[in-house]
């Protein structure tokens, strides 16, 4: 059974980087598939942030383009997220969940609060 | 790169059925067969519902069901339960490898 457990700081201040790890079990990150990172702010909907492949190719939303960073490790079966210069509006619930290769995702981790504030 | 449009809330009777629509243009749900649907109930991670426009995963109720048509897809619950109630999400492939989400439309079975 594939599993995805987020991690990192749930608190982050105003202009720093924000930095999560999504831990992968059940499945080996080096056989394929892409794996995304999806936020879910505060009484809004969902937004996709960002998707890495096995291989490390990395595909970003235009709008958070210039602030994201995601990468792989395929030794330690996880992949990450870094968002720089972070604001209030970076306030979510961060999921990491793996993409099939038509664009859809059928695994989730259980997400986590990431609160930007001073 | 906009979110696709929903309607902010559906309502229906137990035993109901009800359609979810999920408007973007012809560079997202017109231009691919690339739509999926997401359930979540509050606190826990998204549920794939739908795939490919139209496609169940393993597992999930053939009560669900999934169509396109022009720019627009659309979710259909029929014999409303009363644990439909949830929050519901659409997504859809766009150019240049993006992926983009509706705003969510909160489902109330009354």
């Amino acid at each position: 059974q594939v599993q995805l457990q987020e991690s990192g700081p749930g608190l982050v201040k105003p202009s720093e980087t924000l930095s999560l790890t999504c831990a992968v079990s059940g499945y080996s990150i080096s056989r394929g598939y892409f794996w995304g990172w999806i936020r879910l702010p505060p009484g809004k909907g969902l937004e996709w942030i960002g998707s890495i492949s096995h291989s490390g190719t990395t595909y970003y939303n235009p709008s958070l383009k210039s602030r994201v960073t995601i990468s792989v490790d395929t030794s330690k079966n996880q992949f990450s997220l870094k968002l720089s210069s972070v604001t209030a509006a970076d306030t979510a619930v961060y999921y990491c969940a793996r993409r099939k290769v038509t664009p859809y995702f059928n695994y989730w981790g259980q997400g986590t609060l990431v609160i930007v504030s001073s | 790169q906009s979110a696709l449009t929903q309607p902010a809330s559906v309502s229906g009777s137990p035993g109901q059925s009800i359609t979810i629509s999920c408007t973007g243009t012809s560079s997202d749900v017109g231009g691919y067969n690339y739509v999926s649907w997401y359930q979540q109930h509050p606190g826990k991670a998204p549920k794939l519902m739908i795939y490919d426009v139209s496609n169940r995963p393993s597992g999930v109720s053939n009560h669900f069901s999934g169509s396109k048509s022009g720019n627009t897809a659309s979710l259909t619950i029929s014999g409303l339960q009363a644990e439909d109630e949830a929050d519901y999400y659409c997504s859809s492939y766009a150019s240049n490898n993006t992926l983009v989400f509706g705003g969510g439309t909160k489902l109330t079975v009354l």
